[in-house]
């Protein structure tokens, strides 16, 4: 079984409607994040989570939400999806490495949303 | 405001030559650095990462080398296969945990 789960997997929806999009994770990470990747952007952070209680804006939090419901869960929310908001949104999570105090981040598999 | 930069969006080499990817970052704060790697329709999976006080970490087929003077990191892989076909992220962190990619570098390895 995957460490990370995201879904859905891919979602079309129109402007206007709200999208939530869930990520779930066994590993047992305190940190989840948020990213989307664009074609020549690469992936920037939308926001991230070092503990339940804790929530952080990323580079381009503008226009989303997060809610971490639990350790495991942390979703993503649309109020109100606008055509450039289609792109590839993953979910990761990590842990500081005991050696480093660097985190090596593990992502899910995506999720491919379309706004039209 | 790209602090995190990979200038070549591809790159295609052949089976058994090296594949050397370059990474610019301007940030000076950034002190650990890392690749990853991804297939498509999976997420990124980590490869290798290597901390500022070093020049050169090594993981099998892959060595990642930094200049810290010049702000840029390589990833070397030799020899390339054709299941190292992927798309390669560059990541800079700082030590507020705060992580930037780059846009990454497809890499195809021809047989």
């Amino acid at each position: 079984d995957a460490d990370v789960t995201q879904t859905p997997r891919n979602r079309i929806t129109k402007t206007g409607k709200r999208i939530m999009l869930e990520c779930s994770q066994t590993k047992g990470h305190d940190r989840m994040y948020w990213y989307r990747q664009d074609p020549g952007l690469g992936l920037r952070l939308i926001y991230y989570s070092f503990d339940v209680k804790d929530i952080n804006k990323g580079e381009i939090s503008d226009g989303y939400s997060v809610s971490r419901q639990a350790q495991a869960k942390f979703s993503l929310s649309l109020e109100s999806a606008i055509p450039n908001q289609t792109a590839l949104y993953f979910c990761a999570t990590s842990d500081p490495s005991p050696r480093t105090g660097y985190n090596e981040q593990f992502f899910g598999p995506g999720t491919r949303l379309t706004v039209l | 405001d790209q602090q995190v930069k990979q200038n070549s969006p591809s790159l295609s080499v052949q089976e058994g030559r090296i594949s050397i990817l370059n990474c610019d970052y301007t940030n000076s704060m950034f002190d650990y650095f890392l690749w990853y790697k991804k297939y498509p329709a999976e997420g990124p999976t980590f490869l290798i990462s290597i901390s500022s006080i070093k020049d050169k970490n090594e993981d099998g087929r892959f060595t990642v080398f930094l200049n810290k003077s010049a702000k840029h990191l390589s990833l070397h892989i030799v020899p390339s296969q054709p299941g190292d076909s992927a798309v390669y992220f560059c990541a800079a962190e700082n030590n507020n945990n705060d992580m930037r990619f780059g846009a990454g570098t497809r890499l195809t390895v021809k047989p």
